[in-house]
């Protein structure tokens, strides 16, 4: 049973598009994150959400904006794509905020591709 | 804010050998230490942490040593494997503050 589960796992699409990505975490976890991977490898969040309340918003164009129906989900919605954003998204969650042992369980990631 | 360097980006070992992954932290604030493992095509999977309460940390075969004078912390691997090969992250947490280093791709050879 998937922990942390992000669809879709790949996505193709040109510049100017909007796309979401969606996450969903089945462990009752109260924080839920979004990193960007780039090409080599660098983790970076981007924002952070604790009971559905954003805690971490890091400097991210606007472009991009989370969504939090509830503690359990956490989207992402990226408008006027670009080449840039092309990486692979990562979601994730811990029971806590990522203090002192908070363990940051993830998805196996999304991968956009900007043409 | 926190500045966490990993060393070094790449490392080859012979399977059986030795790793050793260094990391070093600007905030002397940070107070937790955790180690990923990023398998290919997987998302990151905590392997080990420290607290700065603590010089070192063993766990079969993987080890994590800290040194909070210096603000740095180290990842050890011992008669390493081939399913060792993966990128390893460090990370350094103050409050809910975590950032993680640009990581070291481990490749073990059999």
């Amino acid at each position: 049973d998937t922990a942390v589960s992000q669809t879709p796992k790949y996505l193709v699409t040109q510049m100017g598009n909007d796309k979401s990505i969606k996450c969903e975490q089945n462990l009752g976890h109260d924080t839920m994150y979004w990193y960007k991977q780039d090409s080599k490898k660098f983790l970076k969040i981007m924002f952070s959400y604790n009971n559905k309340e954003l805690i971490i918003n890091e400097t991210v164009p606007n472009r991009f904006s989370p969504k939090s129906p509830d503690k359990a989900h956490l989207n992402l919605h990226i408008n006027s794509l670009e080449l840039g954003d092309s990486a692979v998204y990562f979601c994730a969650s811990s029971l806590g905020t990522s203090g002192i042992g908070g363990e940051l369980f993830f998805g196996e990631g999304s991968r956009l591709t900007v043409l | 804010g926190e500045n966490v360097e990993q060393h070094p980006s790449t490392l080859s070992v012979q399977e059986g050998d030795s790793a050793v992954i260094k990391c070093t932290y600007s905030d002397s604030a940070s107070n937790y230490f955790p180690w990923y493992k990023q398998e290919l095509g997987k998302g990151p999977q905590l392997i080990i942490d420290i607290r700065s309460n603590v010089g070192e940390k063993k766990d079969q075969r993987i080890a994590v040593t800290l040194n909070k004078t210096a603000k740095h912390f180290s990842l050890h691997i011992t008669e390493t494997q081939p399913e060792d090969s993966a990128v390893y992250f460090c990370a350094a947490v103050n409050n809910n503050d975590m950032r993680f280093g640009a990581g070291t791709r481990l490749t073990v050879k059999p």
